[in-house]
Formats: structure tokens, C-alpha cells, sequence
């Protein structure tokens, strides 16, 4: 079945250090792919997307990366700060089929002050 | 301000007794969606709706109900709460291949 996982469920960063947070994906079907950040207490915010016809999207520093070949993609944080400590989702989904967005089990980021 | 907003954000209840936990979203979405959060388990959707009056199963349905009545609102209902249901729970909204946003959050707990 369809599965998002992540390769590391914690993650401790020094501030202003970049950080790397990965996840594979199952469904080779799915041509949307969304991070999330979710702070304790909170629901999880949108941080950045891409679409399957790209390899590689920039925020402010957020970059997302997409590797379909190995079905594949990575959040990297630069700089990162205090505020940046939260638990990370990738999900993904298809854009032709019914919006359910399939969620990983999330890494915790901890940053260091 | 565009929100996704849920009450109550904190519920204990018994087994048995229904409750209904609400969602509300003032984007003009048409898409609806509610998750649980389980600790290991990551997200997973409980039930979602296309549109008003359009509502359709998720991966964990069981022991829930939804409604879309309107275009804004989107309860869940446990008819008969049981304790395999205590868990953190989300409501979504977006547009068709939007970007989802979530409310704040509902932690249930059943004894």
C-alpha cells in the first residue's frame, strides 16, 4: 500500500547550522508533495511544496528537493534558529485523485542553542 | 483572518457517549478532511469531503461519522466513543489541489 516514512525520527541541529531532514515515498502515483512543520500544540503549518515536474524548490531558507527515481525528497533548513525546533511531515499526494494527503511519521528537529 | 477553527481543543469524555467535535473554515474551501494523530503513526485521514453533501471514507473510518452541510462547517461525530479513539485530532481545508491548512487541534481522551 501507499507508505511515506522517514529515515531518521530525530534530528539535533546547532543553531545556524543547515539541517537535513529526508523522506521516502511509496506511491509512484503521487505528483504533489507538501512539508509540514507542527510546533507543540499547534497543527501543522505549511512550510513549502513541489510538483513532480520539478527537482528542486526554493523558500526562504527552506529548499526542498525531489528525486522521483528513487522516490525521494528532503527539507533543508539554512541558518537554523530556535523557532526552526519542531516536528517535520512530508506528505504527498495526486493531483488527479481524491486530495487525501498521505502523511509520514515525522522527524523531531531540535536545535541547539 | 483565513483560519481552520475546531472546538473544543480539549475533551475527556466516557465510553459511549456521543460527542461531536466541530470544524470550521472561512477560506471558501471546498475541500474538508479530518486526521487523527497517533504517537508513531503519524497522520491518518479519518474521513474527507470533495464538497456540500459529498463525504467519503479515509483510511481509518471506523467508529466515526461526517457531514457537510455546508460549505464552511465539517463535524465529526463519535457515536460511541471507545477508548482506541483517544487521540489528537485535525481538521483540514483547501481548494482543489491546494495547499491544505489545518485547524489547531482537538485532544480527545475516552475512559
Amino acid at each position: 500500500g501507499e507508505s511515506v516514512g522517514l529515515h531518521l525520527p530525530t534530528l539535533s541541529v546547532q543553531e545556524g547550522d543547515n539541517s537535513i531532514i529526508n523522506c521516502a515515498y511509496s506511491n509512484s502515483a503521487s505528483d504533489y508533495f507538501i512539508w509540514y512543520k507542527q510546533e507543540s500544540g499547534k497543527g501543522p503549518q505549511f512550510i513549502i511544496d513541489i510538483r513532480s515536474n520539478m527537482d528542486k524548490r526554493q523558500g526562504q531558507r527552506v529548499t526542498v528537493l525531489l528525486n522521483k527515481t528513487v522516490k525521494h525528497l528532503s527539507l533543508q533548513i539554512a541558518a537554523t534558529q530556535p523557532g526552526d525546533s519542531a516536528v517535520y511531515f512530508c506528505a504527498e499526494k495526486n493531483l488527479l485523485g481524491n486530495e487525501k494527503l498521505t502523511f509520514g511519521t515525522g522527524t523531531r528537529l531540535t536545535i541547539i542553542p | 483572518e483565513a483560519q481552520v477553527t475546531q472546538n473544543p481543543r480539549y475533551l475527556i469524555t466516557v465510553t459511549g457517549k456521543k460527542l461531536t467535535v466541530t470544524c470550521s473554515q472561512n477560506m471558501n474551501h471546498e475541500y474538508m478532511s479530518w486526521y487523527r494523530q497517533d504517537p508513531g503513526l503519524g497522520l491518518r485521514q479519518i474521513y474527507y469531503s470533495m464538497n456540500v453533501e459529498v463525504t467519503d471514507k479515509g483510511d481509518v473510518p471506523e467508529g466515526y461519522k461526517v457531514s457537510r452541510k455546508e460549505k464552511r462547517n465539517f463535524p465529526l461525530i463519535l457515536e460511541s466513543p471507545s477508548p482506541n479513539q483517544t487521540s489528537l485530532y485535525f481538521c483540514a481545508s483547501s481548494f482543489r489541489t491546494g495547499i491544505a491548512f489545518f485547524g489547531q487541534g482537538t485532544r480527545l481522551t475516552v475512559v
